[in-house]
């Protein structure tokens, strides 16, 4: 059964501590995504990778940082430098570019303690 | 950036009533998307419309497309209780040189059993 998985599903950050989000495909998908959803909002895009060893800047990168060494798997560390992370962050991918719909994990919720 | 902009913000129908939201964008497009999401869940592509169609349908959804005036606009036909949940359109605008897709702010679907 194809589809990505995030985990954990909640996590939680201490003052001036790193943390990472995991972000598995097993789609055979090339492209890989991370968004960032405040309550109430839209999605923003953090980081974005169209091929392994490859990735860019989104919309709101800062505070952020990511690898892509393997196909299967993008993850995402929210660093210190954040100061603001508490949110839903969501992962997807996608076949390609073009007319491919993105596909979506279930997301993480992050949350300052 | 939030490219696209949906209206209205949230949406209150009964069972079997038809619901619409709209949604506008800025720059010139590939193709829109619409996406569906329950609460505390991962996005689920519903549709998508390529620039050059101006209306597709899928079951109880009619996405029509105006590229003239950048917009879009969904409808669900004989709504479900089931169909609560948040709308997304999203933008791809490929020839821009962005290689992912722009999310608007969605439109929250309540629908009344």
């Amino acid at each position: 059964d194809g589809g990505i998985t995030q985990s954990p599903k909640y996590l939680f950050r201490k003052e001036g501590q790193n943390v990472t989000l995991s972000c598995e495909q097993n789609l055979n998908h090339d492209a890989m995504y991370w968004y960032r959803q405040d309550p109430g909002q839209g999605l923003r895009l953090i980081y974005y990778s169209q091929i392994v060893n490859d990735f860019q800047k989104g919309d709101i990168a800062e505070g952020y940082s990511v690898s892509r060494e393997k196909k299967e798997s993008f993850p995402l560390t929210v660093t210190s430098a954040q100061k603001n992370p508490t949110a839903f962050y969501l992962c997807a991918s996608r076949q390609g570019q073009g007319s491919q719909p993105q596909h979506f994990g279930d997301g993480t919720r992050l949350s300052i303690l | 950036s939030q490219q696209g902009e949906e209206d209205p913000q949230a949406l209150s129908i009964q069972e079997g009533e038809n619901a619409t939201m709209n949604c506008s964008y800025k720059t010139s497009i590939n193709n829109l998307q619409w996406y569906r999401q329950n609460s505390g869940r991962g996005l689920v592509h519903l549709i998508l419309i390529r620039s050059n169609e101006r209306e597709k349908h899928s079951g109880r959804l009619r996405v029509t497309l105006d590229t003239s005036k950048k917009s879009s606009s969904l409808l669900i036909t004989a709504s479900r209780a089931a169909d609560t949940a948040s709308y997304f359109c999203a933008t791809d605008a490929s020839a821009t040189g962005r290689r992912a897709l722009t999310f608007g702010s969605g439109t929250r679907l309540q629908v009344q059993p």
